[in-house]
């Protein structure tokens, strides 16, 4: 079964400072992983996705990511966190493409930015 | 434009009672999802719904039931057997890509 693991619930920074939110996944067969943003009471946004070919992904908004498979893991990076980044991210992982597209999310991680 | 829409964005109930939650899509995607959101368990799967006229329970079906008798529609019914109803519910649909677009959410509040 597959399953995502968002370590760290709240993760605070400074304006200017680097972002890095962790995320270690399971999955039997190669993954589709996915990278969300959610503003309070609205939807989810993509932030980027990594399905095949260049393991480092550049999404919106300056963030990326590098998809690791010894390590399970699918880190979103920022290099200078900006006020208009306060949200809460998630994770989340599918199998490849011919599937039922299902997504299994990790439980979130708020992001604070400080002034 | 594009896109997702749902309706209401805020919905109250009474105990007892159904309330049915609208998710409306114009991407043309065959394959349409329902999410529930609470504080702190991330989103977790509903029923989905990969073409017309068929639609699979997810992770957390008890309580809830959907229909899917137009490509652009997938409402769905929180029933009175659904205990803890309180809750953000998502809708998406699902591109050849595999990317899923989601809609603003339905905040429903038991009262």
């Amino acid at each position: 079964a597959q399953s995502v693991t968002q370590l760290g619930s709240h993760v605070s920074v400074s304006e200017g400072a680097l972002v890095l939110l962790r995320c270690n996944y399971s999955s039997s067969v190669p993954p589709y992983l996915f990278w969300y943003v959610q503003y309070p009471n609205q939807g989810l946004q993509l932030l980027l996705k990594y399905t095949t070919g260049a393991t480092l992904v550049k999404g919106i908004n300056g963030f990326e990511a590098e998809f690791k498979k010894s390590e399970t893991s699918f880190h979103l990076t920022k290099p200078s966190a900006h006020m208009s980044d306060a949200a809460e991210y998630f994770c989340a992982v599918s199998h490849g493409s011919g599937n039922t597209g299902k997504l299994i999310f990790g439980q979130g991680t708020t992001l604070q930015v400080k002034p | 434009d594009g896109g997702i829409t749902q309706s209401p964005k805020y919905l109250f109930r009474k105990e007892g009672q159904n309330v049915t939650l609208s998710c409306e899509q114009n991407l043309n995607h065959d394959a349409m999802y329902w999410y529930r959101q609470d504080p702190g368990q991330g989103l977790r799967l509903i029923y989905y719904s990969q073409i017309v006229n068929d639609f699979q329970k997810g992770d957390i079906a008890e309580g809830y039931s959907v229909s899917r008798e137009k490509k652009e529609s997938f409402p769905l019914t929180v029933t009175s057997a659904q205990k803890n109803p309180t809750a953000f519910y998502l809708c998406a649909s699902r591109d050849r890509d595999n990317e899923q677009f989601f809609g603003p959410g339905t905040r429903l509040t038991v009262l």
